[in-house]
């Protein structure tokens, strides 16, 4: 089982460069969410989804966006890279609301912006 | 506004001896989960608590809710030097794909 695959692991970008971080899940899931973790902060939730075509903001979604086009997708994207996304980026899914099962998250992306 | 807030933040514990993590949450909420974060790794989930007065054991490991006090706790038996990770309690805020985590207990545990 692949479970919940980000891409890529590691990514260096330069103040103002744009990219996309990759999330993909084949385990069905409806739920899919965007965390970033930084020091001494926890996991703060960045976007989610609900469902394909459906997604809201978190607590800190400034700087980023996202699309659900399918249900196995769900890309992050940095519009313009400041050093303050410098974090570890963690996707997570889980099945609907119905079946109270936990999130699953996939190994992370670390990102460091120069 | 949901919070969630874990304590201690810091927890050095001796083989053997016995401990609990709190996590206290702001505002009501359905769900409460315990994950587990090795360093440089991803989250493994532990427990899902769904209503008060839960209780679930895995090892060494017991977790409960009471949901009146808005307070769940992390048991820790006997601890052993593989339990040695960071620990993050998560509520959802009504939609399993909108967790808010504290900020987490970084447990050693040493011989």
């Amino acid at each position: 089982n692949a479970g919940v695959t980000q891409t890529p692991k590691f990514q260096v970008l330069k103040t103002g460069q744009s990219m996309t971080l990759q999330c993909a899940q084949d385990m069905n899931h409806e739920y899919m969410s965007w965390y970033r973790q930084d020091p001494g902060m926890g996991l703060r939730l960045i976007h989610y989804s609900v469902g394909a075509g459906i997604t809201d903001q978190g607590e800190v979604p400034n700087g980023y966006n996202v699309s659900r086009s399918t249900t196995e997708d769900f890309p992050l994207r940095l519009l313009s890279a400041a050093p303050s996304q410098t974090s570890v980026y963690f996707c997570a899914s889980s099945l609907s609301q119905l079946t109270n099962q936990p999130q699953h998250f996939g190994d992370g992306t670390r990102l460091s912006i120069l | 506004e949901l919070k969630v807030e874990q304590n201690p933040l810091f927890l050095s514990m001796q083989e053997g001896k016995n401990y609990t993590i709190y996590c206290n949450y702001s505002t009501t909420s359905d769900r409460l989960y315990w994950y587990r974060q090795d360093p440089g790794k991803s989250l493994e989930s532990l427990f899902v608590l769904l209503s008060n007065g839960a209780v679930k054991q895995e090892g060494r490991l017991m977790a409960s809710l009471d949901t009146k006090a808005r307070l769940s706790t992390l048991h820790i038996t006997a601890a052993v030097h593989d339990l040695s990770a960071t620990y993050f309690c998560a509520v959802d805020r009504g939609s399993q794909g909108n967790l808010i985590f504290g900020k987490g207990t970084k447990l050693s545990v040493k011989p």
